[in-house]
């Protein structure tokens, strides 16, 4: 069984452009949830969807968005971006809303 | 919200040796608290979880202790050996609550010397 996949792996974007990246569950997992990975903060949560609807967010700004469709593959966007959102942006998925989760190898951001 | 506390940040130790990885949770709703393992440029693995209702959990050689009392719970990594060496991220969430998402702590880089 195929594990999480994420696309791009790697991209570089500029300060004020947005980014859209990609989340491709485990087969039958309908349970996806997004988390900003940096050196200083650790693994910090961002949104949690379920059956296409968004069940938690993080505290992070309105920048920060995302989606889930009707396959579960999900997709985050960030616009309007900036210095600080440079980081390993992981997806995880799991069988169902309360279970346990399984990461991808993530999508680095990098913003200059 | 929840907030998750973990000691200590770096560990270094001898092959063969022990190590001990501690958290902290402040939010007593919280009932399920697994460990991730991330070896450097990898994805994060599940090692192993246990839930409130279980005070120890043992596979193999790791091991994951939980006081509910105290609200801290640790891993134990026995017999260690330099592919243990990674950053181990332990987490906590309340599970079947409105609010169920996984917080993690910061991360602990340990580094088994051979």
């Amino acid at each position: 069984k195929a594990g999480v996949t994420q696309t791009p792996r790697y991209l570089i974007k500029t300060r004020g452009q947005q980014v859209t990246l990609s989340c491709s569950p485990i087969s039958g997992h309908r349970s996806v949830s997004w988390y900003q990975q940096t050196p200083g903060q650790g693994l910090q949560f961002l949104f949690e969807y379920f059956s296409e609807t968004q069940r938690n967010k993080g505290n992070f700004p309105g920048r920060f968005s995302g989606r889930q469709f009707s396959n579960s593959r999900s997709e985050m966007n960030v616009s309007t971006l900036e210095l600080g959102d440079s980081a390993l942006y992981l997806c995880a998925s799991s069988l169902e809303l309360h279970s346990s989760l399984f990461f991808g190898e993530g999508s680095r951001l990098t913003v200059l | 919200g929840e907030n998750v506390e973990q000691h200590p940040s770096t560990l270094s130790v001898q092959e063969g040796d022990s190590a001990v990885i501690k958290c902290t949770y402040s939010d007593s709703a919280s009932n399920y608290f697994p460990w991730y393992k991330q070896e450097l440029g990898k994805r994060p693995q599940l090692i192993i979880d246990i839930r409130s209702n279980v005070g120890e959990k043992k596979d193999q050689r790791i091991a994951v202790t939980l006081n509910k009392t105290a609200k801290h719970f640790s891993l134990h990594i026995t017999e260690t050996q330099p592919e243990d060496s990674a950053v181990y991220f332990c987490a906590a969430s309340a599970q079947g609550g409105s609010n169920s998402k996984l917080t993690f702590g910061k991360g602990t880089l340990l580094t088994v010397n051979p």
